[in-house]
């Protein structure tokens, strides 16, 4: 079974720092990983998404990589903002026919002014 | 862009009463997804369903039922409330099986459900 582990859960940065967020899995035979924020109270809304056939992906500011030789994404931020602040979850598909996502913890981000 | 519904924020019900929480999507994605979120235990998918009135359950259905009746509507019920199903519960879709490269998950805003 599948199981996906952020470290650490809980991450406080100065504004304007570039940051690596952690994601490891125990089953490399992935279809995807996706990268979400959560704001406190709120939904989760998608980041990135890539591709079991890709080794990363890239959204402004932010960039997923993929290593599933290693069991390992990270998603990096470059100069953080205040506005980043919040909880970072990743998700794994794994499994032919698989309809469930296995998610991480999160890892609460907190960017000081 | 593709849009999840959650028909209520904010939820207060009493022990036992019946209780339905509703979702709705509107890119006509073929599966959609409960999950509930508790802090120190993460996200925990309770049922799914991939196609019309076809539904399947998750890691936690004890105490839950669910409907689809249309492809667009997947409600979560709660048959009588109790206090240890208070928590924030997800509503997910997506377009084709999670086996498929390129699928995503997307979610809706929430629910938070205080059971008194």
């Amino acid at each position: 079974k599948q199981e996906v582990t952020q470290i650490p859960a809980a991450l406080s940065v100065p504004e304007g720092e570039n940051l690596v967020l952690n994601c490891s899995f125990t089953d490399s035979a992935i279809y995807n990983l996706q990268w979400f924020r959560q704001d406190p109270g709120k939904g989760l809304t998608s980041l990135l998404l890539i591709q079991s056939s890709q080794r990363e992906q890239t959204s402004g500011r932010l960039n997923a990589s993929l290593d599933k030789s290693s069991g390992r994404s990270t998603l990096y931020i470059a100069a953080s903002q205040p506005g980043d602040s919040a909880t970072y979850l990743c998700a794994a598909i794994s499994g032919a026919g698989s309809y469930q996502l296995t998610f991480g913890k999160g890892t609460k981000l907190s960017v000081i002014p | 862009d593709v849009k999840v519904t959650q028909s209520s924020r904010y939820l207060v019900k009493r022990t036992g009463e019946k209780v339905f929480l509703e979702c709705v999507q509107d890119m006509d994605h073929e599966n959609m997804f409960w999950y509930r979120q508790d802090p120190g235990l993460g996200l925990r998918l309770i049922y799914f369903s991939y196609d019309v009135k076809m539904k399947e359950k998750g890691d936690i259905p004890e105490g839950y039922s669910v409907s689809r009746e249309k492809k667009e509507r997947f409600s979560l019920i709660l048959e009588s409330a109790s206090t240890n199903q208070t928590s924030m519960y997800l509503c997910a879709s997506s377009s084709d099986g999670w086996g498929k490269e390129g699928t995503e998950a997307f979610f809706g805003q929430g629910t938070r459900l205080t059971v008194v």
